[in-house]
């Protein structure tokens, strides 16, 4: 079974310009995830998608941040214009479902390492 | 709102020695508790997991945790730590009902020959 797909793995950029980044979870998977991962600190959740439609974006910075999910399979999260603050790792995740199917588990994809200069 | 302690940013232990690492949490619903580990350079990967029944999880790697409901805690422990422990420990949380996943700030582990 194919993992998480995540692209691209690094980026840099400079500060004011836009990025984009993609994912593909696990086929089957109805519920994504995107997090940001300052280095040294735990995941924080940006968004979360149930199929194409979002659950949970309160802790999404809108003013810059964007985020979608057009069909309910892959997913793109897009900055712009990205701050020197946003440099992090972002973290697409993935499980079955809600409303207790499946095990709960997160499946995390390898990131999508940002430096903004 | 739910949200997760970790009150140990780092935790120096010599090898073979036991460990603990802490986790408290806050919830006003239902939850399943997680532990992730992220070794240097690498993705997050499932550590263990409580989603009902024995309080007393087991994971991979000889770890293990035990859910306390009353202290609302899900700490982390192993009976004799390897070098290859060494890495940063996230404690999360998730709501049973809309499967939203919050982590703690980590305690990274190191293990000291």
């Amino acid at each position: 079974e194919a993992g998480v797909a995540q692209s691209p793995r690094y980026k840099i950029i400079e500060k004011r310009q836009s990025v984009a980044f993609w994912c593909n979870p696990i086929s089957g998977h109805a519920t994504l995830y995107w997090y940001q991962q300052i280095l040294g600190q735990g995941p924080k959740l940006l968004i979360q998608f149930q199929n194409n439609g979002v659950v949970d974006d309160s802790q999404l910075p809108k003013d810059r941040f964007s985020a979608e999910r057009l069909k309910g399979v892959d997913s793109t999260l897009k900055i712009q214009p990205a701050k020197l603050e946003d440099s992090a790792v972002y973290l697409c995740a993935s499980i079955v479902g809600t409303g207790g199917a499946g095990t709960g588990e997160l499946f995390f994809g390898e990131g999508s390492r940002l430096t903004v200069l | 709102a739910q949200s997760v302690t970790q009150l140990d940013s780092q935790v120096p232990v010599f090898e073979e020695a036991p460990v603990e690492l802490r986790c408290n949490y806050s919830s006003s619903v239902s939850v399943y508790l997680f532990w992730y580990v992220q070794y240097p350079n690498q993705g997050l990967q499932l550590l263990l997991k409580y989603l009902s029944g024995s309080t007393l999880v087991k994971g991979i790697n000889g770890f293990e945790a035990e859910f306390n409901k009353s202290q609302t805690s899900f700490h982390l422990r192993k009976p004799s730590v390897h070098i290859s422990d060494t890495a940063e420990y996230f404690c999360a949380v998730s709501d049973r009902g809309t499967y939203k996943y919050i982590f703690g700030t980590g305690t990274r582990l190191k293990v000291l020959a």
